[in-house]
């Protein structure tokens, strides 16, 4: 069964910084490419990034270009989202999706994990 | 980047009764290798969302058959035949035809 459990959420002042992961089981990770997509407080979705199965290429949201970086580790199954430079407007839910076959777009979620940017 | 729009964004609907929720993409979805990759999730409250349609009509494993989905170009349907009390929640189409970004319409909120 697939499985994937985000981690790292919390609050955080404008400016700082947070490191998301995401932990993958129940399918071959290194297998997959991977999507970060975040859910404002009573908004809709809007997609992050993705990283390719290889982690050799990476692609990004306008609104996280320059600021976040995705990354993954095959050895230990995981994603990750570095957040650098946040803003408030990054307070969402961060949700780990794992792509759809050999393709790109995201199919199955994560629980998400809450990150709150607030002084 | 390609704009979707849903419609209703609210959409009250009794026990048994059918439903349908419209999707527009400010161009066409026909990717060069054919094929439309227009897909619906379901948000029910409190969760993920969890996909329940692909590439227009595919139904993904475990989506009951009274979701279908329809449609070509840029307009898209997804349909319940019956609605059910778990099947509130919010429906979001997404395209995944002209990426990055993957872009998602509003969402429509069903309840009952």
């Amino acid at each position: 069964e697939v499985h994937l459990l985000e981690s790292g959420g919390g609050l955080v002042q404008p400016g700082g910084s947070l490191r998301v992961s995401c932990a993958a089981s129940g399918f071959i990770f290194s297998n997959y490419a991977m999507s970060w997509v975040r859910q404002g407080p009573g908004k809709g979705l809007e997609w992050v990034s993705v990283i390719s199965y290889s982690a050799n290429t990476t692609y990004y949201a306008d609104s996280a270009k320059g600021r976040f970086t995705i990354s993954r580790d095959n050895s230990k199954n995981t994603l990750y989202l570095q957040m650098n430079n946040l803003r408030a407007e990054d307070t969402a839910v961060y949700y780990c999706a794992k792509a759809a076959g050999s393709g790109w777009s995201p199919d199955f979620w994560g629980q998400g994990t809450l990150v709150t940017v607030s002084s | 980047d390609v704009v979707m729009t849903q419609s209703p964004l609210s959409l009250p609907v009794p026990l048994g009764h059918p439903a349908s929720i419209s999707c527009r993409s400010s161009q066409s979805l026909v990717h060069s290798d054919g094929n439309t990759y227009l897909n619906w999730f379901q948000q029910r409250p409190g969760q993920s969302p969890r996909r329940l349609i692909y590439q227009i009509s595919n139904r993904d494993s475990g989506v009951p058959d009274r979701f279908s989905g329809s449609g070509s170009d840029t307009y898209f349907t997804l349909r319940i035949s019956r609605v059910e009390a778990d099947d509130v929640g919010i429906y979001y189409c997404m395209q995944g035809t002209h990426w990055p970004p993957f872009t998602f319409g509003p969402g429509t909120k069903v309840d009952i």
